[in-house]
């Protein structure tokens, strides 16, 4: 069973920073199935990336996925204040438990 | 433009089943490679995923949820239903159900705003 780490907990940075989300899996993420999601409060998740490095639709260049097997980074470069939200991984695997969400990381303002 | 809504009870008591329907548009459940999952959040946490359902029927279920949790399609009305059995407390959460597709290798989206359900006597 896949379980996904996410660090740090919370990021306090400023606006035009640069933020660095790691994603770590327990077992190596088949296909490189993991997605980002960024949810704010109030608000449903919305996908930012999948494939581990692909933009989804409209989602601004700022916001960079990498990695491959059981580590992977989401960066926001040059902060803008309507990033400061909750990030969440999410892996997808063909055996159970099928769809894994890590625990978030906050990304607050300093 | 895709978007997806849940309905159902706000307030269920412990042991009662729960039943939240989706309604969609936008896309059809019957076209390859497509799927609406429900994702469960309690007020505070992380998200849980609970269920997918694909476009051939095949369905998926959280191993820790499997024995409480069923999921159906209603295609000709553009539904997905998910019921829960034995609720308790602990299951006090906003439902959200989501559109996936094999294109975006199986991600959520989007989802639906969600709703909350309270479990209490």
């Amino acid at each position: 069973e896949i379980v996904l780490t996410q660090s740090p907990g919370t990021l306090s940075l400023s606006p035009g920073e640069r933020a660095t989300l790691s994603c770590r899996a327990s077992q190596s993420v088949g296909g490189n199935y993991l997605a980002w999601y960024q949810q704010k409060p109030g608000q449903a998740p919305r996908l930012l990336i999948f494939g581990a490095s692909r933009r989804a639709t409209g989602i601004p260049d700022r916001f960079s996925g990498s990695g491959s097997g059981t580590d992977f980074t989401l960066t926001i470069y040059n902060l803008e204040p309507e990033d400061f939200a909750v990030y969440y991984c999410q892996q997808y695997g063909s055996s159970p438990p099928f769809f894994t969400f890590g625990p978030g990381t906050t990304v607050d303002i300093k | 433009q895709i978007t997806l809504k849940e309905s159902g009870p706000t307030l269920v008591k412990p042991t009662q089943t729960l039943t939240l329907t989706c309604t969609f548009s936008g896309f059809s459940l019957s076209a390859s490679g497509v799927g609406v999952g429900w994702i469960r959040q309690p007020p505070g946490k992380a998200l849980e995923w609970l269920a997918l359902i694909y476009w051939d029927d095949d369905k998926r279920y959280s191993p820790s949820l499997k024995s409480r949790v069923t999921i159906t399609k209603d295609t000709s009305k553009n539904q997905v239903v998910l019921t829960m059995t034995n609720m308790d407390p602990e299951d006090t959460a906003t439902y959200h159900c989501a559109h996936a597709k094999y294109q975006v290798l199986w991600s959520f989206d989007p989802w639906g705003q969600g709703t909350l359900v309270t479990v209490s006597s």
